[in-house]
C-alpha cells in the first residue's frame, strides 16, 4: 500500500488567518481526496484533487474557502482560509490504488483555531 | 451526499463478549468497506465487500453485505480490549469517490 506524509501534524491557528496541509504520496496517484473530521465524528469528503485540473468539491464545500493545489501526481495540499472556531477539525489526505487495498490515509492534520 | 447510518454511535463492553455493527442506507453502493481508525492516526481497511449477500470472515470480525447491497453489519465475537476504536463503513458508487458511515465508537473494558 502507498505511504502517505501529511503535515504538519497538529496547529493552533488564530482566527482569520489560514493553514495549508501538504500531502506526499509516496507512488504516482491519479486522484487524491481530502476529508475532514470533526470532533468525535465521522469523515466529511471536502474535495477531490486531480493532477492537472480543477479539484471537485462536495456540496457545502467551496474552493475560496478550501484551495486545493495539485502540482503533480505524488503531490497535493489544503489550505484552509480566513479559519474561525468552527475549522477545528482533523483534516485526513487520502488516495486509492485500486488494488483492492480500500483508501490509504494520512495521520491527518489536528488543526484548532482559537 | 450518501447517508450512511451507523448504530450503535457508541459501545462499551467487557472483553469477551460479543458484539454486532449496523451499517444501513437508502442508497445501493458497489462495494463497502469497513474501516477502524485509532487516536491520531487516518482509518485502516478491513474489508472490501462486494456481491449481495457476501459474507468475509477476518479472524473474530464477521462482515456481511445486504442482498440488496444498501446495508452492512460487523460482528466481533469475544471482543479483545485491541479491538477498541472508531469502525467506520463506507460505500462507494459508481463514481471514484468514497462516503463515510457516521461512526461506532467502540470500547472494549478488561
Amino acid at each position: 500500500s502507498a505511504v502517505i506524509s501529511q503535515k504538519p501534524s497538529r496547529d493552533i491557528c488564530q482566527r482569520g488567518t489560514s493553514l495549508t496541509i501538504q500531502c506526499q504520496v509516496d507512488s504516482q496517484v491519479t486522484m487524491m481526496f481530502w476529508y475532514r473530521q470533526q470532533p468525535g465524528q465521522s469523515l466529511t469528503l471536502i474535495a477531490t484533487a486531480n493532477q492537472g485540473s480543477e479539484a471537485t468539491y462536495e456540496s457545502g464545500f467551496v474552493i475560496d474557502k478550501f484551495p486545493i493545489s495539485r502540482p503533480n501526481l505524488t503531490f497535493s495540499t489544503l489550505t484552509v482560509s480566513n479559519m474561525s472556531p468552527e475549522d477545528s477539525s482533523i483534516y485526513l489526505c487520502s488516495v486509492d490504488l485500486n488494488k483492492g487495498d480500500g483508501y490509504t490515509f494520512g495521520s491527518g492534520t489536528r488543526l484548532t483555531v482559537v | 451526499t450518501q447517508l450512511l447510518e451507523q448504530s450503535p454511535q457508541f459501545l462499551s463492553i467487557q472483553e469477551g463478549e460479543n458484539l454486532t455493527v449496523y451499517c444501513n442506507s437508502s442508497s445501493v453502493f458497489s462495494s463497502l468497506q469497513w474501516y477502524r481508525q485509532e487516536p491520531g492516526e487516518g482509518p485502516v481497511l478491513l474489508v472490501t465487500v462486494v456481491t449481495g449477500g457476501e459474507v468475509k470472515k477476518l479472524k473474530r470480525l464477521t462482515f456481511q453485505f445486504g442482498d440488496a447491497r444498501k446495508d452492512s453489519s460487523l460482528h466481533i465475537t469475544a471482543a479483545q480490549p485491541g479491538d477498541t476504536g472508531l469502525y467506520l463503513c463506507a460505500g462507494r458508487t459508481g463514481a471514484n469517490n468514497l462516503f463515510f458511515g457516521t461512526g461506532t465508537r467502540l470500547t472494549v473494558i478488561p
